[in-house]
């Protein structure tokens, strides 16, 4: 079955720049989406087909993808930003999600 | 906007049905891809699938054989049935819009924690 594996954690100071990424094979033809979920919530869409972001997300949210991998950048990470985020991928049909990567900013 | 809420047992006993209805209010239950997702507790997400409301389904593979999902669309709900569950099934239930045919889940409901213990 498909896969797509995430690290399990990142750490970022304030204001630098957290990357997360999402790995799978030939992720790179595909869409990818991420969520962010904080404790006791649920998941939030941030960034949806790789780069947009929607409504009301801000602009220190980005995606990208290349190759077998895509990354959600957060610039100038903020102490709210401090949260599980997860990739989501469609493979045959069949939604696939990340194993998450636990974000905390120090 | 449209909002989601889920609503059911807390706690089932195992090999019996999990019940689960989502409400959809905001907005119309027509059009869109209505969708359950859970996640164990301390674990990630899981894919239960959907229901188009043209009629047509799709599950997870791993779960085919137990999962039925349906639309009241007199009630703007939809409904999760999981049978014969066992204590791998307890999780934190989640019902979602899905946009587009493989797209990305937005909104979600706020989730409703399902126990299954004797």
């Amino acid at each position: 079955s498909y896969e797509l594996t995430q690290p399990p954690s990142v750490s970022v100071s304030p204001g630098q720049t957290a990357s997360i990424t999402c790995s799978g094979n030939k992720l790179g033809d595909k869409y990818a989406f991420w969520y962010q979920q904080k404790p006791g919530q649920s998941p939030f869409l941030v960034i949806y087909q790789n780069t947009k972001r929607p409504s009301g997300i801000p602009e220190r949210f980005s995606g990208s993808n290349s190759g077998n991998t895509v990354t959600l950048t957060i610039s100038g990470t903020q102490a709210m930003d401090e949260a599980d985020y997860y990739c989501q991928a469609w493979d045959s049909s069949t939604v696939v999600f990340g194993g998450g990567t636990q974000l905390t900013v120090l | 906007q449209v909002q989601l809420q889920e609503s059911g047992p807390g706690l089932v006993k195992p090999s019996e049905t999990l019940s689960l209805t989502c409400t959809v209010s905001g907005g119309s239950i027509s059009t869109y891809y209505w969708s359950w997702i859970r996640q164990p507790p301390g674990k990630g997400l899981d894919w239960i699938g959907y229901f188009y409301y043209s009629g047509s389904t799709n599950y997870n593979p791993s779960l085919k054989s137990r999962v039925t999902i349906s639309v009241d669309t007199s009630k703007n709900q939809f409904s999760l049935r999981l049978s014969s569950v066992t204590a791998a099934d307890t999780a934190v239930y989640y019902c979602a819009r899905g946009q587009l045919a493989q797209g990305w889940f937005d909104p979600w409901g706020q989730g409703t924690l399902v126990t299954v213990s004797s």
